[in-house]
């Protein structure tokens, strides 16, 4: 099946600077590249995706990458603010099972710090 | 429009026992997924349903079951309860399952705890 890695496990970078994540995948099928935040306590959400026929794809100060044939995906965040402090999660959805079944990296703790 | 709806939000059990979470989807959205998350592994993917039909499954033993209702609620049981499955049990619902690039949309999440 599927195996994201994602880096760094955590990061912590000062208000205004950039903060990147990065993911590898393994199955070549996957399709669909979609990032969560969650905050302490609080459930996932969706802060942007990108599809397979794009290379990157941009959301005011988030940006994501994707790099196909190396199997890479980036989440870089500008001018980070506290409030950007979470924990990210890289997201594959490949073709083999279908639907809505998707693999997770294992997030990283962003801090962002006055 | 509301959003993915779990209930109840906390609970607490003893081993041995069995537990029933509930969750409704966003309304429109057919297809449901329920996800495990623990310190440890992570967030990982338990089953899907859609139509009423589970149409992925995930690495899980049996004693961990679902079912969709026609109005797309969906149920997730775990019988014969470990200490090792207490976690933040979260449902995802998305319009569809034959669009794999619909994006999924989480409840809060039902606290578990075994003791």
């Amino acid at each position: 099946g599927e195996n994201v890695e994602q880096h760094p496990s955590t990061l912590s970078v000062q208000e205004g600077d950039s903060a990147v994540i990065k993911c590898t995948y393994s199955d070549s099928a996957s399709n669909y590249f979609p990032w969560y935040k969650q905050e302490l306590g609080k459930r996932p959400q969706l802060i942007i995706d990108i599809r397979s026929n794009v290379g990157e794809k941009k959301d005011q100060r988030i940006a994501v990458t994707l790099n196909k044939t190396a199997k890479h995906f980036s989440l870089h965040i500008t001018e980070t603010q506290p409030e950007d402090s979470a924990v990210y999660f890289c997201v594959a959805r490949g073709l083999t099972g279908g639907g809505n079944k998707l693999t997770f990296g294992t997030g990283t703790q962003l801090k962002v710090e006055l | 429009k509301a959003g993915v709806t779990q209930t109840p939000r906390y609970l607490i059990k003893t081993r041995g026992q069995q537990v029933t979470l509930s969750c409704s989807p966003i309304s429109g959205h057919r297809s449901v997924s329920w996800y495990q998350q623990t310190p440890g592994q992570g967030l990982q993917f338990l089953f899907e349903y859609f139509s009423e039909t589970q149409r992925n499954k995930g690495n899980f033993p049996g004693r961990f079951s679902g079912r969709q209702f026609s109005n797309s609620r969906s149920e997730m049981n775990v019988s014969t309860l470990e200490l090792g499955d207490s976690a933040l049990y979260l449902c995802a619902s998305s319009p569809a399952v034959r669009d794999h690039n619909s994006p999924l949309h989480f409840g809060n999440g039902t606290r578990l705890t075994v003791t």
